[in-house]
Protein backbone atom coordinates (compact mmCIF):
# COMPACT_ATOMS: atom_id res chain seq x y z
CA UNK A 1 0.00 0.00 0.00
CA UNK A 2 1.18 3.50 -0.45
CA UNK A 3 -0.97 6.36 0.30
CA UNK A 4 -4.56 6.26 0.95
CA UNK A 5 -6.95 3.80 0.02
CA UNK A 6 -10.52 3.24 0.09
CA UNK A 7 -13.06 0.65 -0.46
CA UNK A 8 -15.55 0.37 -2.23
CA UNK A 9 -14.89 2.22 -5.22
CA UNK A 10 -18.27 2.65 -5.49
CA UNK A 11 -21.92 1.29 -3.94
CA UNK A 12 -24.88 1.67 -4.97
CA UNK A 13 -27.29 1.17 -1.48
CA UNK A 14 -31.17 0.97 -0.88
CA UNK A 15 -32.27 3.36 1.93
CA UNK A 16 -32.43 2.49 5.23
CA UNK A 17 -29.18 0.26 5.25
CA UNK A 18 -26.02 0.58 6.93
CA UNK A 19 -22.74 1.11 5.35
CA UNK A 20 -19.17 1.51 6.14
CA UNK A 21 -16.96 3.08 4.32
CA UNK A 22 -13.22 2.48 4.70
CA UNK A 23 -10.40 4.03 4.22
CA UNK A 24 -6.48 3.39 5.57
CA UNK A 25 -3.24 5.50 5.30
CA UNK A 26 0.46 3.90 5.49
CA UNK A 27 2.40 7.24 5.75
CA UNK A 28 1.53 7.52 9.90
CA UNK A 29 0.05 10.80 9.49
CA UNK A 30 -1.73 11.50 12.88
CA UNK A 31 -4.89 13.63 11.34
CA UNK A 32 -7.33 11.98 9.05
CA UNK A 33 -10.85 13.38 7.79
CA UNK A 34 -14.00 12.43 5.75
CA UNK A 35 -15.74 14.71 2.89
CA UNK A 36 -18.15 14.52 0.54
CA UNK A 37 -18.52 16.64 -2.87
CA UNK A 38 -21.45 17.19 -4.47
CA UNK A 39 -21.37 18.87 -7.87
CA UNK A 40 -21.67 22.69 -7.36
CA UNK A 41 -20.44 22.18 -3.92
CA UNK A 42 -16.75 22.32 -2.38
CA UNK A 43 -15.64 20.00 -0.13
CA UNK A 44 -17.34 19.52 3.06
CA UNK A 45 -15.70 18.01 5.88
CA UNK A 46 -17.86 15.37 7.41
CA UNK A 47 -15.59 14.34 10.61
CA UNK A 48 -12.03 14.37 11.45
CA UNK A 49 -9.49 13.03 13.95
CA UNK A 50 -6.85 14.92 15.19
CA UNK A 51 -4.90 11.79 16.18
CA UNK A 52 -6.09 8.18 17.41
CA UNK A 53 -8.52 7.40 19.46
CA UNK A 54 -10.22 11.36 18.94
CA UNK A 55 -12.59 12.12 16.78
CA UNK A 56 -14.51 15.54 15.79
CA UNK A 57 -17.48 16.73 14.09
CA UNK A 58 -17.14 19.06 10.62
CA UNK A 59 -19.43 21.09 8.73
CA UNK A 60 -22.45 18.30 7.64
CA UNK A 61 -22.26 15.51 10.35
CA UNK A 62 -25.72 14.50 10.45
CA UNK A 63 -26.19 10.74 9.62
CA UNK A 64 -22.64 9.75 9.82
CA UNK A 65 -20.29 8.35 12.96
CA UNK A 66 -16.40 7.78 12.64
CA UNK A 67 -13.90 6.18 14.82
CA UNK A 68 -10.18 6.23 15.19
CA UNK A 69 -8.98 3.00 16.79
CA UNK A 70 -5.31 3.31 15.73
CA UNK A 71 -3.37 5.65 13.55
CA UNK A 72 -4.05 4.17 9.79
CA UNK A 73 -7.81 3.37 9.98
CA UNK A 74 -10.66 5.65 9.74
CA UNK A 75 -13.89 4.21 9.15
CA UNK A 76 -17.09 6.42 8.25
CA UNK A 77 -20.80 4.57 8.73
CA UNK A 78 -23.56 5.56 7.44
CA UNK A 79 -25.99 4.25 10.26
CA UNK A 80 -29.59 4.33 8.13
CA UNK A 81 -28.41 5.49 4.74
CA UNK A 82 -31.02 8.28 2.66
CA UNK A 83 -31.06 9.53 -0.94
CA UNK A 84 -29.24 12.94 0.54
CA UNK A 85 -26.06 10.92 1.25
CA UNK A 86 -25.55 10.27 -2.48
CA UNK A 87 -22.59 11.43 -3.38
CA UNK A 88 -18.44 10.71 -3.47
CA UNK A 89 -16.67 10.22 -0.25
CA UNK A 90 -13.31 10.84 -0.17
CA UNK A 91 -10.58 10.09 2.72
CA UNK A 92 -7.70 12.35 3.00
CA UNK A 93 -4.71 12.50 6.17
CA UNK A 94 -2.32 15.01 7.13
CA UNK A 95 1.17 15.30 9.37
CA UNK A 96 0.24 17.79 11.82
CA UNK A 97 3.19 18.86 13.40
CA UNK A 98 4.96 22.08 14.19
CA UNK A 99 6.39 24.38 11.47
CA UNK A 100 4.52 21.88 8.75
CA UNK A 101 2.01 23.09 6.02
CA UNK A 102 -0.02 20.08 6.87
CA UNK A 103 -1.16 19.91 3.60
CA UNK A 104 -3.82 16.72 2.90
CA UNK A 105 -3.69 13.80 0.73
CA UNK A 106 -6.56 12.46 -0.69
CA UNK A 107 -7.71 8.80 -1.33
CA UNK A 108 -9.21 8.04 -4.61
CA UNK A 109 -12.44 8.29 -3.51
CA UNK A 110 -15.97 6.31 -3.08
CA UNK A 111 -19.11 7.31 -5.28
CA UNK A 112 -22.33 5.73 -3.07
CA UNK A 113 -25.46 5.93 -4.52
CA UNK A 114 -28.56 5.55 -2.01
CA UNK A 115 -31.55 4.68 -4.04
CA UNK B 1 -19.70 34.09 8.02
CA UNK B 2 -17.03 32.37 6.17
CA UNK B 3 -16.98 32.35 2.13
CA UNK B 4 -14.35 31.60 -0.72
CA UNK B 5 -15.34 32.37 -4.07
CA UNK B 6 -13.84 31.40 -7.19
CA UNK B 7 -15.37 31.12 -10.86
CA UNK B 8 -16.97 28.58 -11.88
CA UNK B 9 -15.41 28.22 -15.39
CA UNK B 10 -12.96 29.83 -17.45
CA UNK B 11 -11.68 27.97 -20.96
CA UNK B 12 -8.38 29.00 -22.13
CA UNK B 13 -6.26 28.05 -25.48
CA UNK B 14 -3.36 25.29 -25.69
CA UNK B 15 0.17 27.14 -24.54
CA UNK B 16 -1.53 30.45 -22.84
CA UNK B 17 -1.36 31.92 -19.65
CA UNK B 18 -4.45 31.41 -17.13
CA UNK B 19 -4.82 33.40 -13.98
CA UNK B 20 -7.58 31.28 -11.71
CA UNK B 21 -8.41 33.99 -9.19
CA UNK B 22 -9.73 32.72 -5.43
CA UNK B 23 -11.46 35.41 -2.29
CA UNK B 24 -12.17 34.47 1.10
CA UNK B 25 -13.92 35.52 3.97
CA UNK B 26 -12.58 33.87 6.71
CA UNK B 27 -12.56 34.53 10.81
CA UNK B 28 -9.00 33.68 10.79
CA UNK B 29 -6.21 32.95 8.48
CA UNK B 30 -3.37 30.16 8.73
CA UNK B 31 -2.64 29.30 5.00
CA UNK B 32 -3.94 28.60 1.29
CA UNK B 33 -4.01 25.70 -0.61
CA UNK B 34 -4.37 25.39 -4.26
CA UNK B 35 -5.35 21.41 -5.54
CA UNK B 36 -5.89 20.26 -8.77
CA UNK B 37 -8.85 17.88 -9.21
CA UNK B 38 -9.17 15.95 -12.63
CA UNK B 39 -12.53 14.72 -13.58
CA UNK B 40 -13.66 11.18 -11.53
CA UNK B 41 -10.54 11.36 -9.65
CA UNK B 42 -9.34 12.61 -6.08
CA UNK B 43 -7.96 16.46 -5.60
CA UNK B 44 -4.06 15.89 -5.58
CA UNK B 45 -1.90 19.22 -3.88
CA UNK B 46 -0.19 21.94 -6.09
CA UNK B 47 0.65 24.66 -3.80
CA UNK B 48 0.27 26.38 -0.43
CA UNK B 49 0.83 30.20 0.94
CA UNK B 50 0.74 31.18 3.53
CA UNK B 51 2.94 34.49 3.29
CA UNK B 52 2.33 37.38 0.96
CA UNK B 53 3.58 36.84 -2.34
CA UNK B 54 4.38 34.36 -5.16
CA UNK B 55 5.32 30.84 -4.75
CA UNK B 56 6.65 29.07 -8.20
CA UNK B 57 6.49 25.49 -8.89
CA UNK B 58 7.86 25.45 -12.68
CA UNK B 59 4.57 26.45 -14.85
CA UNK B 60 2.37 27.38 -11.68
CA UNK B 61 3.12 29.86 -9.59
CA UNK B 62 0.34 30.96 -6.44
CA UNK B 63 0.15 34.62 -5.39
CA UNK B 64 -1.31 35.73 -1.68
CA UNK B 65 -2.33 39.17 -0.37
CA UNK B 66 -3.81 38.36 3.22
CA UNK B 67 -4.79 42.22 3.59
CA UNK B 68 -6.85 41.50 0.62
CA UNK B 69 -8.02 38.37 1.00
CA UNK B 70 -6.89 37.25 -2.26
CA UNK B 71 -5.27 34.13 -3.89
CA UNK B 72 -4.56 33.24 -7.06
CA UNK B 73 -2.88 30.37 -9.47
CA UNK B 74 -1.16 31.14 -12.31
CA UNK B 75 -1.13 28.35 -15.10
CA UNK B 76 1.83 29.08 -18.06
CA UNK B 77 2.22 27.34 -21.54
CA UNK B 78 -0.90 25.43 -20.59
CA UNK B 79 -1.15 21.92 -21.94
CA UNK B 80 -4.29 20.08 -22.88
CA UNK B 81 -3.64 17.67 -19.47
CA UNK B 82 -4.34 21.12 -17.35
CA UNK B 83 -7.87 20.70 -18.28
CA UNK B 84 -9.17 20.09 -14.55
CA UNK B 85 -11.10 21.48 -11.60
CA UNK B 86 -8.66 23.86 -9.55
CA UNK B 87 -9.61 23.79 -5.80
CA UNK B 88 -8.77 26.81 -3.33
CA UNK B 89 -8.65 25.89 0.34
CA UNK B 90 -8.17 28.45 3.23
CA UNK B 91 -7.15 26.85 6.66
CA UNK B 92 -8.44 28.95 9.41
CA UNK B 93 -7.36 27.87 12.61
CA UNK B 94 -4.74 24.51 13.08
CA UNK B 95 -6.49 21.76 10.89
CA UNK B 96 -9.53 22.19 9.34
CA UNK B 97 -10.34 23.35 5.73
CA UNK B 98 -12.54 25.37 4.40
CA UNK B 99 -13.01 24.82 0.15
CA UNK B 100 -14.09 26.79 -2.51
CA UNK B 101 -16.54 25.12 -5.20
CA UNK B 102 -13.14 24.90 -7.44
CA UNK B 103 -13.13 26.40 -11.43
CA UNK B 104 -13.46 24.40 -13.86
CA UNK B 105 -10.35 25.03 -16.45
CA UNK B 106 -10.91 23.81 -19.78
CA UNK B 107 -8.25 24.10 -22.41
CA UNK B 108 -8.57 23.82 -26.03
CA UNK B 109 -6.74 23.29 -28.77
Amino acid sequence: IAGITQAPTSQILAAGRRMTLRCTQDMRHNAMYWYRQDLGLGLRLIHYSNTAGTTGKGEVPDGYSVSRANTDDFPLTLASAVPSQTSVYFCASSDVASGGTDTQYFGPGTRLTVL
Amino acid sequence: GQNIDQPTEMTATEGAIVQINCTYQTSGFNGLFWYQQHAGEAPTFLSYNVLDGLEEKGRFSSFLSRSKGYSYLLLKELQMKDSASYLCAVREGNYQLIWGAGTKLIIKP
